[in-house]
């Protein structure tokens, strides 16, 4: 089947380094999404990997193992505009499909 | 326009009656896709758009739950005698994606439905 795995939710600390880990299980894989969406928010794009390795955006980082169907977000120097829901999806079979999304607070 | 455009932006209806929920994307964009998103849930995919080629609708719920795109722009997602398990944020997402691209989609601020 079709599926993503990412935890519920994770707290950290504001200055802090974060890592939310997805593990996917598809056919057709072309690639691995992140996602931000704030409360009562649209999602908004963070990153895509499509090769294995690290992506970096900014304070952002997204890593993808397509061996390993596994990939993570990193988000560093942690704010509180932090606190939101993040979402990895992956692209195949000419759509995306999200996991069930991690929600992080960031406290002070 | 600048972004995806929806609405309503919320609607509220009674159990029984059809709703239609708009969606307009960002110009240019090929790809266009729905998704519902229950209280504190992910996103559920329902239906996507490619250009002219014939949707996939895998992901709709149920015979009462129906899209079209004309002209290769606007769409209009339809519920038919909606239920109160419809009620959620429906959100719509186009993209210049081909398979394999980057992977972007860009979000419009979704339809609140609720059914009482």
């Amino acid at each position: 089947g079709q599926s993503l795995e990412q935890p519920s939710e994770v707290t950290a600390v504001e200055g802090a380094i974060v890592q939310i880990n997805c593990t996917y299980q598809t056919s057709g894989f072309y690639g691995l999404s992140w996602y931000q969406q704030h409360d009562g928010g649209a999602p908004t794009f963070l990153s895509y990997n499509a090769l294995d390795g690290l992506e970096e955006t900014g304070r952002f980082s997204s890593f993808l193992s397509r061996s390993d169907s596994y990939g993570y977000l990193l988000l560093q120097e942690l704010q509180m505009k932090d606190s939101a829901s993040y979402f990895c999806a992956y692209t195949g079979g000419f759509k995306t499909i999200f996991g069930a999304g991690t929600r992080l607070f960031v406290k002070a | 326009g600048a972004g995806v455009s929806q609405s309503p932006s919320n609607k509220v209806t009674e159990k029984g009656k059809d709703v239609e929920l708009r969606c307009d994307p960002i110009s240019g964009h090929t790809a266009l896709y729905w998704y519902r998103q229950s209280l504190g849930q992910g996103l559920e995919f329902l239906i996507y758009f490619q250009g002219n080629s014939a949707p996939d609708k895998s992901g709709l719920p149920s015979d009462r739950f129906s899209a079209e795109r004309t002209g290769g722009s606007v769409s209009t997602l339809t519920i038919q005698r909606t239920q109160q398990e419809d009620s959620a944020v429906y959100l719509c997402a186009s993209s210049t994606r081909l398979a394999g691209g980057t992977g972007e989609l860009f979000f419009g601020e979704g339809s609140r439905l609720t059914v009482l």
